[in-house]
């Protein structure tokens, strides 16, 4: 069964540091991966989309991944984080059937804390 | 407002009891999912309704059904409730053929 794995639980940084959210997932054949950020008290929001091509993706709010098929990841980064960036953040998988998706497969989520 | 309203925002119930946790998709979106988010689990993959019928099914209870009715809003019914069953319910919808899901706000269920 396909799964996906986000390595670290809870992530502390000051403002202005740079960030970055690893996120691997188990499955050969052709995926389609999201981020998904949910801010305390709200519901999921797509930060950004990975289906085909450029393997960098940018996405809102300055975000950015980069889709590493050799390494079966699509780890997030931001530059510069603020302290309204503090949330969790979801990596999440949906695998390709030829032309549809199967259903959106989610990781563990990380706590992300942006002290001022 | 993603587009997806889900109703009720917030249901406290007692164990045994049963409730029903509506939702209505984006317009335009066939495709109706129920997601449950724990602390423990973390966000589940309940069931997938397409167009009125059952898609999929991921872990979801015997004792939790749902449906999607004409209008393509969506039901999910818990009932025999245990308090493990506390957490928040997500939906989210998607139109056919393309990727990326739109969330809705969720229900915060609890059992007491």
């Amino acid at each position: 069964a396909q799964s996906v794995s986000q390595h670290n639980h809870h992530v502390i940084l000051s403002e202005a540091a740079s960030l970055e959210l690893g996120c691997n997932y188990s499955y050969g054949g052709t995926v389609n991966l999201f981020w998904y950020v949910q801010y305390p008290g709200q519901h999921l929001q797509l930060l950004l989309k990975y289906f085909s091509g450029d393997p960098l993706v940018k996405g809102i709010k300055g975000f950015e991944a980069e889709f590493i098929k050799s390494k079966f990841s699509f780890n997030l980064r931001k530059p510069s984080v603020q302290w309204s960036d503090t949330a969790e953040y979801f990596c999440a998988v949906t695998v390709n059937y030829g032309g549809s998706q199967g259903n959106l497969i989610f990781g563990k989520g990380t706590k992300l804390s942006v002290k001022p | 407002d993603s587009g997806v309203t889900q109703t009720p925002k917030h249901l406290i119930t007692a164990t045994g009891q049963r409730v029903t946790l509506r939702c209505s998709p984006r317009s335009g979106d066939l495709s109706v999912y129920w997601y449950q988010q724990s602390l423990d689990q973390g966000l589940q993959f309940l069931i997938q309704y397409y167009n009125g019928e059952e898609r999929a099914k991921g872990n979801i209870l015997e004792r939790f059904s749902a449906q999607q009715f004409p209008d393509l809003h969506s039901e999910l019914n818990l009932s025999s409730l245990e308090l493990g069953d506390s957490a928040l319910y997500f939906c989210a919808s998607s139109p056919h053929q393309e990727f990326g899901y739109t969330f809705g706000s969720g229900t915060r269920l609890t059992v007491v």
